[in-house]
């Protein structure tokens, strides 16, 4: 039973525009949303994180958006550039009320993400 | 600094032998992590140390698998008896821990060390 879902394998962009990935989980229990990016044999490399008491979290060129009631949460890239092609995981954890391990992070699939030159 | 990093990078093995995998985690990190990621999927926690606490176990798919950790440093995962499912990429992490629970500290991730079982 997989309770983050990543429904799209794969994405393919223009440079410049924006690319948009998405996350739905299935745990009410989940407070605390990441985004790791990861590179062909590489370890995935922390983006982005968004706690359930924010809506949106903004890192330069990177926005997380999280929308509790819809228990989906999406990664925007604007402007897209060909080093963003990668696989982007979506991953999440839960809060104390969940048996205290919230370092435990339970993963999505992963989309990958190519842009375009 | 350097980052986690893990030995070996590949590993070939036939079913039934045992494979030890190592974790050498950032300096300072007193958490410690280990992930599978088999073909197609995510990654699936399997244990977490942390400082002198009794580790978690939970995601330890069977008891032919084993992890150790001395004190704050190297840790290694040992899989016994392999099978053809063990096959997959097996990825360290390792961060800080906050003395505050609440708080969430960054895991950062090895490169991986990829198993093949034949």
């Amino acid at each position: 039973d997989q309770q983050v879902k990543q429904n799209s394998p794969s994405l393919s962009v223009q440079e410049g525009r924006i690319s948009i990935l998405n996350c739905d989980y299935t745990n009410s229990m989940f407070d605390y949303f990441l985004w790791y990016k990861k590179y062909p044999a590489e370890g995935p490399t922390f983006l982005i994180s968004i706690s359930s008491i924010k809506d949106k979290n903004e890192d330069g060129r990177f926005t997380v958006f999280l929308n509790k009631s819809a228990k989906h949460l999406s990664l925007h890239i604007v402007p897209s550039q060909p080093g963003d092609s990668a696989v982007y995981f979506c991953a999440a954890s839960g809060g104390l009320n969940s048996g205290g391990s919230n370092y435990k992070l339970t993963f999505g699939k992963g989309t990958l993400l190519t842009v375009n030159p | 600094g350097a980052g986690v990093s893990q030995s070996p990078s590949n590993k070939v093995t036939e079913k039934g032998k045992d494979v030890e995998l190592r974790c050498d985690p950032i300096s300072g990190h007193t958490a410690l992590y280990w992930y599978r990621q088999r073909l197609g999927q995510g990654l699936e926690f399997l244990i977490y140390f942390q400082g002198n606490s009794a580790p978690d176990k939970s995601g330890l798919p069977s008891d032919r698998f084993s992890a150790e950790r001395t004190g704050e440093s190297v840790s290694t995962l040992t899989i016994q008896r392999t099978q053809q499912e063990d096959s997959a990429v097996y990825l360290c992490a390792s961060s800080l821990a906050h003395r505050r629970r609440e708080l969430r500290e960054t895991q950062y991730f090895g490169p991986g060390t990829r198993l093949l079982v034949l």
